[in-house]
C-alpha cells in the first residue's frame, strides 16, 4: 500500500541550531514530493515541492528538502531555526504524477525553544 | 490576491443530518481538491473536481459527493453524518498550468457531529 511515513511525533530544537524532520514514503513509480506546513487553526501552507532535477529543493523561509531515491526520503532542513517556525510539519507524495491526490504523512510538530 | 476561501469556518451537526460546505479556490485556479483531516492526522483525499466533473476520487462512500460550479468554486456535500465524520475540511486548489503542481489549502471548516 501507498504510504508515507513521519516517525517523529515532535522534533525539538534550540533557536540557531539546525533542525530536520524526517519523511519517508512508499510509492511505486517517481511521485513528486512536498512539505507543507500548519500553524493552529489554519490551512496547510505549501513549503517546497520536489519534481525531478537536483535532490537538493529549497523552499520558503528558508527550508530545504533533501531527496534520496534510493532510501525513499525527502527529509526537511533548516540550517538555522527559529522560534516562529514552531509548528506542524506535513510530508505529502502525489503518487500519479500529474494528479492532485496526495497522501500525507501524519505529521511531526517542531518545537523551537528561544 | 485572495488566496482559496472556505465557508462557514465551523458547524455543528447531529448524527443523520446532511452538511453542505463551500469553497472559493485562488484566483486564477481551476482545479478543486476536498480533504478530511481528522485531529491528529494527516489530511486524507476525498476527491478532485474541474470542469465541474469528479476527476479522482479516495476511498470515501458515496455519502460525500461534491460539485463545481462555472466559476469554479466547490461544494462538498455530506449526507446521514456520523459521529467519525467530525474532523477539519480542507478544500485545496490548483491550476492545470504545466508547472502548477503545488495545491493551495483553504483554512478549513471545522466539522462537529454530535
Amino acid at each position: 500500500a501507498q504510504s508515507v511515513a513521519q516517525p517523529e511525533d515532535q522534533v525539538n530544537v534550540a533557536e540557531g541550531n539546525p533542525l530536520t524532520v524526517k519523511c519517508t514514503y512508499s510509492v511505486s513509480g517517481n511521485p513528486y514530493l512536498f512539505w507543507y506546513v500548519q500553524y493552529p487553526n489554519r490551512g496547510l501552507q505549501f513549503l517546497l515541492k520536489y519534481i525531478t532535477g537536483d535532490n537538493l529543493v529549497k523552499g520558503s523561509y528558508g527550508f530545504e528538502a533533501e531527496f534520496n531515491k534510493s532510501q525513499t526520503s525527502f527529509h526537511l532542513k533548516k540550517p538555522s531555526a527559529l522560534v516562529s517556525d514552531s509548528a506542524l510539519y506535513f510530508c505529502a507524495v502525489s503518487p500519479l504524477r500529474g494528479t492532485d491526490k496526495l497522501i500525507f504523512g501524519t505529521g511531526t510538530r517542531l518545537q523551537v525553544f528561544p | 490576491d485572495a488566496g482559496v476561501t472556505q465557508s462557514p469556518t465551523h458547524l455543528i451537526k447531529t448524527r443523520g443530518q446532511q452538511v453542505t460546505l463551500r469553497c472559493s479556490p485562488k484566483s486564477g485556479h481551476d482545479t478543486v481538491s476536498w480533504y478530511q483531516q481528522a485531529l491528529g492526522q494527516g489530511p486524507q483525499f476525498i476527491f478532485q473536481y474541474y470542469e465541474e466533473e469528479e476527476r479522482q476520487r479516495g476511498n470515501f462512500p458515496d455519502r460525500f459527493s461534491g460539485h463545481q460550479f462555472p466559476n469554479y468554486s466547490s461544494e462538498l456535500n455530506v449526507n446521514a453524518l456520523l459521529l467519525g465524520d467530525s474532523a477539519l475540511y480542507l478544500c485545496a486548489s490548483r491550476t492545470r498550468d504545466p508547472g502548477g503542481n503545488e495545491q493551495f489549502f483553504g483554512p478549513g471548516t471545522r466539522l462537529t457531529v454530535l
